[in-house]
């Protein structure tokens, strides 16, 4: 099975920053890698698609990116509805693998 | 508007059974693969299951396979996931996910583009 490395777990920062967060697949996927995002409660959503792709809705502040078998996904420009924790999850084959999730909390 | 609408979460005994439900609409729901995810209490996300539109193709993670059992009745719009032998560990919110191919210049990858609110399942004694 294909495990994802996620990281950090755990991530403080402040309305306006920019922050990166990545995710390591144990082997190659190509581009099959998406980002969500889920707030307390509430069910995922998904951000970012094939790896840099954006979501219909999404603002532009989210990015992607690949290199290799690192993913990461940027945010820019930090907004307070930003706040929440992130995990990738790989489509490439079963069985399908999330990140083990990044808090994003404010400072 | 697409609704995923998840049912039949409760508490069960280790060893016990249960079964989960998940209500369709606003989609053609015999057209989607679906997805079962669940969420242990102040954890991550996990994969469990997913089933093909016609149900001709299924797929189980390990931690419940042997044990857990997807099925589908397209007449009702419905998923289901039957839980057998449920254990301490299976203790989790499980939300059914719709799945999509989303396409760019270099190929398809897979989404899960809806997701229900999700049903909570406890297993104690």
């Amino acid at each position: 099975a294909i495990q994802m490395t996620q990281s950090p777990s755990s991530l403080s920062a402040s309305v306006g920053d920019t922050v990166t967060i990545t995710c390591r697949a144990s082997q190659g996927i190509s581009n099959h890698l998406g980002w969500y995002q889920q707030k307390l409660g509430k069910a995922p959503k998904l951000l970012i698609y094939a790896a840099s792709s954006l979501a219909d809705g999404v603002p532009s502040r989210f990015s992607g990116s690949r290199s290799g078998t690192d993913f990461t996904l940027t945010i820019r420009r930090l907004q307070p509805e930003d706040f929440a924790t992130y995990y990738c999850l790989q489509d490439y084959t079963y069985p399908r693998s999330f990140g083990q999730g990044t808090k994003l909390e404010i400072k | 508007e697409v609704q995923l609408v998840e049912s039949g979460g409760a508490l069960a005994l280790p060893g016990g059974s249960l079964r989960l439900s998940c209500e369709a609409s606003g989609f053609n729901f015999d057209s989607y693969e679906m997805n079962w995810v669940r969420q242990a209490p102040g954890k991550g996300l996990e994969w469990i299951s997913y089933m093909t539109g016609a149900g001709g193709a299924i797929q189980y993670a390990d931690s419940v396979k042997g044990r857990f059992t997807i099925s589908r009745d397209n007449a009702k719009n419905s998923l289901y996931l039957q839980m057998s032998s449920l254990r301490v560990e299976d203790t989790a919110v499980y939300y059914c996910a719709r799945e999509v191919d989303f396409c760019t210049s270099i190929g398809c990858t897979k989404v899960f583009d809806y997701w229900g609110l999700g049903t909570l399942v406890t297993v104690s004694s």
